[in-house]
């Protein structure tokens, strides 16, 4: 079976600070993704960065980098100076090769205070 | 990338009717899907929409409930009929493009169901 865990429902942090949010997974799988997924306020969820597990190096875009700890099953999500528009949902998701169903976490509602 | 819309963007129906959601995507996706979201909560997959063919439902959504079609790589429609309040949700599409691991997302249909 495939889980995903946010344990954090909610967060916030200061403008222009740096946040970490967590994210734990469980399957059987060696070879797979990772997602991490950003939903603002009734508005589109995007993509904010991918892992794919083979890859030991963790992923970076910008402001947003990964802690991909694969013995841990831990993928944590780090947001540097953050900003007002990085106020949103957040969602791990986990998807392993050759399979069609993406596993979603809980969430983690992340405000960014002015 | 894909780009995914929908329509309606919201609706508000009577107990007993159905309605019908349209997801259009601008590219060829191979796989397409349809999630509900209850708001600030969690995407739950409903069905995997195959192209010519029945979709694939989850545990705990039938066909009868969630009629599917896919007539085409880039477009799809989901109906919730016999409408209950307990199907006031937010309903998600999303599609993936043909060796990729990437979803994109619609921006989802709002039903409020009275």
């Amino acid at each position: 079976a495939q889980t995903v865990t946010q344990s954090q429902p909610e967060m916030s942090v200061q403008e222009a600070e740096t946040v970490t949010l967590s994210c734990t997974y469980d399957t059987s799988e060696s070879n797979y993704y990772l997602f991490w997924y950003k939903q603002p306020p009734s508005r589109q969820m995007i993509l904010v960065i991918r892992q794919e597990a083979y890859k030991q190096q963790n992923a970076t875009e910008n402001r947003f980098s990964v802690n991909f700890q694969k013995a841990a099953k831990s993928f944590s999500l780090k947001i540097s100076d953050s900003q007002l528009g990085d106020t949103a949902m957040y969602f791990c998701a986990l998807l392993r090769y050759n399979n069609n169903d993406m596993r979603f976490g809980a969430g983690t509602r992340l405000t960014v205070k002015p | 990338s894909a780009v995914i819309s929908q329509k309606p963007s919201r609706d508000i129906c009577q107990r007993g009717t159905s309605l019908t959601i349209q997801c259009q995507v601008d590219s060829q996706v191979t796989m397409m899907f349809w999630y509900r979201q209850q708001p600030g909560q969690s995407l739950t997959l409903i069905a995997t929409a195959n192209q010519g063919s029945e979709a694939t439902y989850e545990s705990g959504f039938v066909i009868d409930k969630f009629p599917i079609s896919r007539p085409n790589l880039t477009f799809s429609t989901l109906t919730v009929s016999n409408m209950s309040p307990e199907d006031s949700s937010i309903y998600l599409c999303s599609g993936r493009l043909a060796g990729g691991s990437e979803q994109f997302f619609g921006p989802g249909t709002r039903l409020t169901v009275l």
